[in-house]
């Protein structure tokens, strides 16, 4: 495997079920980082990670709880979303030197709906 | 704080002209990356092309390459030649180079190229 790749590509959930999404970085990179894209919204910022440390949390309520257990592994456990959860969500990896961070590359996506 | 504006939501080319999408920013940095990012219907948001803008020189990518002009702080995008496969969502993004620093995205431009 190549790049960033995430899965599972789709999942169905609901409200009361309890899953995680994954995320595989293969660039040798050291932050991550988490979007959700909602239709007719701009792409958001969720979390962050460098150096799996987490130094970035955009006011996601608790129902999204992050994991970084090491620099190429990213999780997002998941515990009784919302139908307005419904997205597509996006793990990103970057390159960081020191002080100085690189442009991110995306995985294919995770398209999550919430019944 | 730094904005990215695109002021095309949508437009449409008949394939193997050539299309350029616009992108304005506002920033009072002076080191900063800049970006285009590409989104098909499949969803995998792919790096198209990245200026740095210490760098007086446009970059390019084969069919891709941009006009930067930094004092007027614009930073369009050329697709020349253009193919169906080029039908997607184009973001601008903007990024200081900085450890803890966001991507700030445009809110995208819809391009479809008609056969």
């Amino acid at each position: 495997e190549t790049g960033v790749t995430q899965t599972p590509r789709h999942l169905v959930m609901g409200m009361t079920n309890k899953k995680s999404l994954k995320c595989e970085q293969h660039l040798g990179h050291n932050a991550m980082y988490w979007y959700k894209q909602s239709a007719k919204k701009p792409l958001e910022l969720m979390f962050v990670y460098n150096f799996k440390e987490q130094t970035e949390n955009n006011s996601v309520p608790s129902r999204f709880s992050p994991e970084c257990p090491n620099s190429s592994h990213l999780f997002l456990h998941l515990h009784t979303l919302q139908p307005e959860d419904s997205a597509l969500y996006l793990c990103a990896s970057s390159k960081i030197i020191g002080q100085e961070a690189y442009e991110q590359y995306f995985g294919p996506g995770t398209r999550l709906t919430v019944t | 704080a730094q904005t990215v504006t695109q002021s095309q939501p949508e437009m449409s080319v008949q394939e193997a002209e050539t299309v350029t999408l616009s992108c304005t920013y506002d920033t009072s940095e002076s080191n900063y990356y800049l970006f285009w990012y590409k989104q098909p219907p499949s969803r995998q948001m792919i790096l198209v092309i990245r200026q740095e803008a210490y760098k007086q020189q446009n970059a390019t990518e084969n069919r891709f390459s941009v006009n930067f002009q930094k004092a007027a702080k614009s930073f369009s995008l050329k697709i020349s030649d253009s193919q169906l496969g080029d039908t997607a969502m184009y973001f601008c993004a903007f990024m200081k180079p900085l450890r803890d620093d966001k991507i700030i995205f445009g809110k995208g431009t819809r391009l479809h190229i008609l056969p």
